[in-house]
């Protein structure tokens, strides 16, 4: 498996600000992912980060509202900008390549809006 | 109907119970199966993969049916600390590195 830190782990803030969260992996990873998860939810992916180029979103997430960045193969951040208090869930990156023979999760961001 | 379901429980079992939780897919294709483990606030965790030709890891065994298009995890002697919620995910591309979750089945178990 891969150790993954996510920062913050948790975070209180005003509607209308943003927020970046940083994923770092102790190993370099071919694939690292972004997903949310709302109370009693299960995972909803936002997109998948790649190295070099812009990001791959899903069907309901647009870039605008959710810039990502994946400088090398062992960090990326998401920001989550403008926020209204629907945004607060939890926010989990994921890693997976060689090696790895699935998925494997940081230990989320939990956020909250006000 | 939705790429990968589950029932989502609450499962309520006394301790020492077996129980059983299946998840169907849809895309014939896929060929990688996982249950996960999510305990309350916590990220989940993978508990094991899920071969063509089934596998069990002490008191876990998970199966898979092409034909019906669903996976199963069975677990034996249920234990207070089994309690959590468990998710299955089934690959969503050819090159096995997407997931697609299902929206997990919440185990309880009583003393």
């Amino acid at each position: 498996s891969a150790v993954i830190s996510q920062k913050p782990s948790r975070d209180i803030c005003q509607r209308g600000t943003s927020l970046t969260i940083q994923c770092q992996v102790d190993s370099q990873v071919t694939m690292m992912f972004w997903y949310r998860q709302q109370p009693g939810q299960s995972l909803t992916l936002i997109a998948t980060a790649n190295q070099g180029s812009e990001a791959t979103y899903e069907s309901g997430f647009v870039i605008d509202k959710f810039p990502i960045s994946r400088p090398n193969l062992t960090f990326s951040t998401l920001t989550v900008s403008n926020m209204s208090p629907e945004d607060s869930s939890i926010y989990l990156c994921s890693v997976t390549g060689v090696g790895l023979d699935t998925q494997y999760f940081g230990p989320g961001t939990r956020l909250t809006v006000l | 109907r939705k790429e990968v379901e589950q029932d989502p429980g609450p499962f309520n079992v006394p301790e020492g119970a077996t129980v059983a939780f299946n998840c169907t897919y849809s895309n014939s294709a896929s060929q990688s199966f996982f249950w996960y483990r999510q305990d309350c606030r916590k990220e989940p965790k993978l508990l094991m993969s899920v071969y063509s030709s089934g596998n069990e890891d002490g008191r876990f065994t998970a199966q898979l049916n092409r034909a019906s298009q669903y996976i199963s995890l069975l677990i034996r002697d249920s234990k207070l600390s089994d309690s959590a919620t468990y998710l299955c995910a089934v690959n969503s591309d050819n090159a096995g590195n997407m997931l697609t979750f299902g929206g997990g089945t919440r185990l309880m178990v009583k003393p």
